[in-house]
């Protein structure tokens, strides 16, 4: 069983529209999460990072965390189609050896 | 405002081939990491980094060596090239590795064994 589980993908969606992108994991030590926003023929960025269990909105973006179930969440709302890209979900208990990234899904905006 | 940078951008090598793929960073960043990155596999860690002198193993580091000899520098060494090593190769560095502490990745090195 992989560490951190991500639908490859690809999701396609109208602009506007509310996207919901998801990771589970495996490892209860794990502390902190991660979303990174990977253009093509890019590096990744950072996008957001939560602690622990709960909810963290930054514009358009909210990243959700249920420890109990183990499961990370990505909301966008509004999509715009710059959005369009591939989204990581990451975890680490606190050491740059133990960050784990999901493999990533593909999201398509569309006009 | 150049972040980290990586050489090259593209390269095919032959079987039995070696190269180093540079990557240099000018935030004065402690850290610095090696990735690659598989369709369907996610990035994995090769080698990092936590200073000048110091580099240590990740998850797959079979077939790469490292060295920091300057906080700027960490350049990624193939010694004998296999397809195996066909994929794209992350530079990245961050400040610490404390919470929330941001990764800033280079743009990526696509590398084809053939």
């Amino acid at each position: 069983q992989k560490e951190v589980e991500q639908d490859p993908g690809p999701l396609s969606v109208p602009e506007g529209a509310i996207v919901s992108l998801n990771c589970t994991y495996s490892n209860s030590a794990f502390q902190y999460f991660m979303w990174y926003r990977q253009y093509s023929r890019k590096g990744p960025e950072l996008l957001m990072y939560t602690y622990s269990s709960g909810n963290k909105e930054d514009g358009r973006f909210t990243a959700q965390v249920d420890k109990s179930s183990k499961y990370i969440s990505l909301f966008i709302r509004d999509s715009q189609p710059s959005d369009s890209a591939t989204y990581l979900c990451a975890t680490y208990t606190g050491t740059a050896s133990k960050l784990t990234f999901g493999t990533g899904t593909r999201l398509q905006v569309t006009l | 405002n150049a972040g980290v940078t990586q050489t090259p951008k593209f390269r095919i090598l032959k079987i039995g081939q070696s190269m180093t793929l540079q990557c240099t960073q000018d935030m004065n960043h402690n850290y610095m990491y090696w990735y690659r990155q598989d369709p369907g596999m996610g990035l994995k860690l090769i080698y990092y980094s936590v200073g000048a002198g110091i580099t240590d193993k990740g998850e797959v580091p079979n077939g790469y060596n490292v060295s920091r000899s300057t906080t700027e520098d960490f350049p990624l060494r193939l010694e004998l090239a296999a397809p195996s090593q066909t994929s794209v190769y992350f530079c990245a560095s961050s400040y610490t590795t404390g919470p929330g502490n941001t990764i800033y990745f280079g743009e990526g090195s696509w590398l084809t064994v053939v």
